[in-house]
């Protein structure tokens, strides 16, 4: 089955602690993208990625880093989280095609105390 | 740079009456344009693109180039179509990064 997917779905954490958010596809599409979900805010890009070894900030990358080492994957890393990224953060993932569509992981709901 | 912009934050009608979905973007080329729906706490998932020209659920929407719009439409709305909507802008080619609307929340009274 076609899909993209993310772990954990869930995590609370506190100030300061690492944390790594994994996203894996098993289309073999060449773009990947992170989004974090706000209330009032939509959907904004954190960083993307047009192919393996190839990244590039989105709208909002202060405080997250990326890899693309591997196709298939593309984690998201927050080297020291703080309570102003608690969010829902969504992996998504389409072929560098005109008009093909973005699919959807099921989302990571995370919260910084 | 291109840019999508939803001018409802918030739409709410009644069963049964139609809805529209209002979505204008800027861009210097030839976009594809995509609508994403979001059903409570799940995942985005496409509702349908300008390319293919397809009705989903009773959802349409057309390309307007003089206006720049996309908007959605469904002549009938029911209470299932209550949801996150959002409009994207992909760029031709696929050479760039796409863009998302801020998205409308749409609500459907019985």
């Amino acid at each position: 089955e076609a899909q993209v997917t993310q772990n954990p779905r869930y995590l609370i954490t506190v100030t300061g602690k690492k944390l790594t958010v994994t996203c894996s596809q098993n289309m073999n599409h060449e773009y990947m993208s992170w989004y974090r979900q706000d209330p009032g805010l939509g959907l904004r890009q954190i960083y993307y990625s047009m192919n393996v070894e190839v990244t590039d900030k989105g709208d909002v990358p202060e405080g997250y880093k990326v890899s693309r080492k591997e196709k298939r994957n593309f984690p998201l890393i927050l080297e020291s989280p703080s309570p102003n990224q608690t969010s829902l953060y969504f992996c998504a993932s389409n072929r560098l095609a005109g008009g093909s569509p973005q699919y959807f992981g099921p989302g990571t709901r995370l919260t910084v105390l | 740079a291109q840019r999508v912009t939803q001018p409802e934050k918030l739409l709410s009608v009644f069963k049964g009456a139609p809805v529209e979905l209002k979505c204008n973007y800027s861009y210097s080329g030839s976009p594809e344009l995509f609508w994403y729906v979001q059903y409570s706490r799940q995942r985005l998932q496409l509702l349908l693109r300008h390319i293919s020209r397809e009705s989903i659920k009773g959802f349409t929407a057309d390309l307007n180039k003089g206006e720049t719009s996309f908007h959605l439409k469904k002549p009938f709305a029911q209470e299932e179509d209550s949801a996150m909507y959002y409009c994207a802008l992909a760029p031709q080619g696929g050479s760039e990064k796409l863009v998302f609307g801020k998205g409308t929340k749409l609500t459907v009274n019985p």
